[in-house]
């Protein structure tokens, strides 16, 4: 069972802080990482993707891959309270040997509270 | 901006009936995609479909489920006999591009909430 796992929190964090919020995921050959934000009872939003080693940043996003750790992380400068959902990881998980499709994996989310 | 819509936003249903949850896809998107996510839990991959064909399905999409693309624009999930335990909320979502390819991401639909008495 291929696993993408996540605190699910809540972290908190006063405004204007930076939030950090962590990923890891267990099948070594995955090549593609996403970020969503979901507030509660809504869909998902796709915040970051992200491919290559490193970070990528989009704004008051940054995403961090490290693909030999096997972990991706988000960090949000300067959150506001309208940052406050549950942030959710996911990653496409190749097909295995038998073949098939990629499959889109998520993690639990991580919640966060940014209190004024 | 083009967004995939999905309808009924909520249905309630009785244990064993049949229900039939309606997305329309983004117009040029291809692969579309559905998700359920039972409350309070993770967003659970159902089933992938491209070129009216199943892609790929989860160990949850079993017998009950089937999906379809009846005409050139919606897209149907399919509850046969509905278990109290397919209440969840169920996204639909629709890619540009295959998984695993560059143009991958994938947009999703604003749910149907599912409630099975």
């Amino acid at each position: 069972q291929k696993e993408v796992e996540q605190n699910s929190g809540p972290l908190s964090v006063p405004e204007g802080a930076i939030a950090s919020l962590n990923c890891t995921y267990s099948d070594r050959v995955s090549q593609s990482f996403f970020w969503y934000r979901q507030y509660s009872g809504k869909s998902p939003e796709l915040i970051m993707s992200i491919y290559s080693n490193g970070d990528k940043e989009d704004g008051r996003f940054t995403a961090q891959l490290n693909k030999a750790s096997q972990y991706v992380s988000l960090l949000i400068r300067d959150s506001q309270p309208s940052d406050s959902a549950t942030y959710l990881c996911a990653v496409n998980i190749p097909p295995g040997l038998a073949g098939g499709s990629y499959i889109p994996t998520f993690g639990r989310g991580t919640s966060l509270i940014v209190h004024p | 901006e083009p967004e995939v819509t999905q309808t009924p936003s909520h249905q309630v249903t009785q244990m064993g009936q049949e229900v039939i949850l309606r997305c329309v896809p983004i117009s040029n998107h291809l692969y579309f995609y559905w998700y359920r996510q039972i409350l309070g839990q993770k967003v659970e991959f159902l089933v992938s479909f491209y070129n009216n064909e199943i892609s790929e399905k989860s160990e949850i999409f079993d017998d009950q489920f089937s999906v379809e693309r009846p005409d050139g624009s919606n897209f149907t999930l399919k509850i046969r006999s509905t278990k109290l335990e397919d209440s969840a909320m169920y996204f639909c979502a629709s890619s540009e591009a295959l998984l695993g390819t560059s143009v991958e991401t994938q947009y999703f639909g604003p749910g149907t909430r599912l409630l099975v008495l």
